[in-house]
């Protein structure tokens, strides 16, 4: 089954320190996302894609950096972890067909910065 | 720009009982509305959906319909159970939005034996 993964699922680091949280999907999804969730505030999107060597910001994109080298994979980079930055990570993706179609969302990695 | 406005929680309810949580929203495109569900510990999974005026979206004894009139798409399940306890987030695509799902704050859901 196809399906999309995030690693690691839990992270602790310290400020000032670069992170990398990893994204996988077997969907073949042309659209891969990055969100972050905060308590009150939803999800908000950091980063997406929409195809290899595509990359966008999204409402919360400072301090965040992405890149797509393949179809299956969208690594999201915290250049020099802040305290700020301490949340539960979730990629997702969706066809490209219509623009309206389903997201499709990893178990997520729960990132803490000291 | 497009907003999605959802009950705030969290609510409790007991087993058996009805659930609404309300969603409204405002979209400068046609939007496609959904339902998410986040059990603990988990991600997202979508719920229902619906993509245009008066769809009903439904799954699991859940069910929204799309409310143009009135910018809503409230949930309703007519007897919930303890398994039905998550997070529940309201959604919007627009075609001007090209993908980009934007998220209500989400609505917690308990319900007690």
């Amino acid at each position: 089954d196809a399906e999309i993964t995030q690693s690691p699922r839990h992270k602790i680091t310290e400020t000032g320190r670069q992170v990398t949280l990893a994204c996988h999907q077997t969907w073949n999804h042309n659209n891969m996302f990055w969100y972050r969730q905060d308590l009150g505030h939803g999800l908000r999107l950091i980063h997406y894609s929409y195809g290899v060597q595509d990359t966008n910001k999204g409402e919360v994109s400072d301090g965040y950096s992405v890149s797509r080298s393949n179809t299956e994979d969208l690594p999201l980079t915290l250049e020099s972890a802040a305290s700020s930055q301490t949340s539960v990570y979730f990629c997702a993706s969706s066809e490209r067909t219509s623009g309206t179609d389903t997201q499709y969302f990893g178990p997520g990695t729960r990132l803490t910065v000291l | 720009g497009d907003s999605v406005t959802q009950m705030e929680g969290p609510v409790t309810l007991s087993e058996e009982a009805f659930l609404t949580i309300n969603c409204t929203y405002t979209a400068t495109g046609y939007p496609s509305l959904f339902w998410y569900v986040q059990y603990p510990g988990e991600g997202l999974q979508l719920l229902l959906k619906a993509t245009k005026a008066d769809d009903k979206g439904s799954n699991k004894g859940f069910e929204a319909t799309y409310r143009k009139e009135t910018t809503s798409f409230h949930l309703e399940k007519g007897s919930v159970q303890v398994s039905d306890s998550a997070v529940y987030f309201c959604a919007l695509i627009t075609t001007d939005s090209w993908g980009k799902l934007q998220f209500g704050a989400g609505t917690q859901v308990v319900v007690t034996p």
